[in-house]
């Protein structure tokens, strides 16, 4: 089945431990991106990537890393989280990156910083 | 300047019954897309319908339609023969040009569906 798997879906940490988001899609997407929800804030991007080692600053980078060594591959690093980073993660897939290529997310990572 | 209007927050709509969530967006690039996902409770994101800019007909996708008017700038999403499962968050979102650019999100708009 074609997809894009975020794990895990469900992750409560304390600051400044780090961590990983893992995102994986079986479809040879091309385009890769993270996304953060909340409320009143609504969907922002973080980082993009458009293809194996080239990755891009999204609206809301900071705090983040990301790294694309594989195509199938895009995990989103937290080096130290703080609290302010609870949120509600998506990560994201298409084709290609143009504005014909629909987005395809994963089924999002609530994330808690205590 | 909002890219992504939905000035719905929220409609009510009963079972079998159509229903048509507002969007409209503001670009100067002629190469757009604009797309409609359904976000229900459990949180999850899925991708609807597209449409894009040069496209001549409206989008379908089974009971989903898209009402595209270009001139207005709207790209309202139809859900015919509403069902309880319908209940869910939409967000109406759009992707501008050739290069990577961002999925831009409007801020939503809640659907309920009653029986």
């Amino acid at each position: 089945e074609a997809q894009v798997t975020q794990n895990p879906r469900y992750l409560i940490t304390v600051t400044g431990k780090k961590l990983t988001v893992t995102c994986s899609q079986n479809m040879n997407h091309e385009y890769m991106s993270w996304y953060r929800q909340d409320p009143g804030l609504g969907l922002r991007q973080i980082y993009y990537s458009m293809n194996v080692e080239v990755t891009d600053k999204g609206d809301v980078p900071e705090g983040y890393k990301v790294s694309r060594k594989e195509k199938r591959n895009f995990p989103l690093i937290l080096e130290s989280p703080s609290p302010n980073q609870t949120s509600l993660y998506f990560c994201a897939s298409s084709l290609q990156a143009t504005y014909n290529s629909p987005l395809h997310f994963g089924n999002g990572t609530r994330l808690t910083v205590t | 300047a909002q890219k992504i209007t939905q000035t719905q927050p929220g409609m009510f709509v009963q079972e079998k019954e159509a229903v048509t969530l507002d969007c409209t967006y503001d670009t100067s690039d002629p190469s757009y897309g604009l797309f409609w996902y359904k976000q229900p409770s459990s949180g999850e994101m899925i991708f609807l319908i597209y449409q894009g800019s040069y496209d001549q007909q409206n989008a379908t996708e089974g009971r989903y339609s898209l009402n595209f008017q270009k001139a207005r700038k709207s790209a309202n999403l139809v859900i015919s023969a509403s069902q309880l499962g319908d209940s869910a968050m939409y967000f109406c979102a759009m992707r501008e040009g050739q290069a990577g650019t961002a999925l831009i999100f409007g801020k939503g708009t809640t659907l309920s569906v009653s029986s």
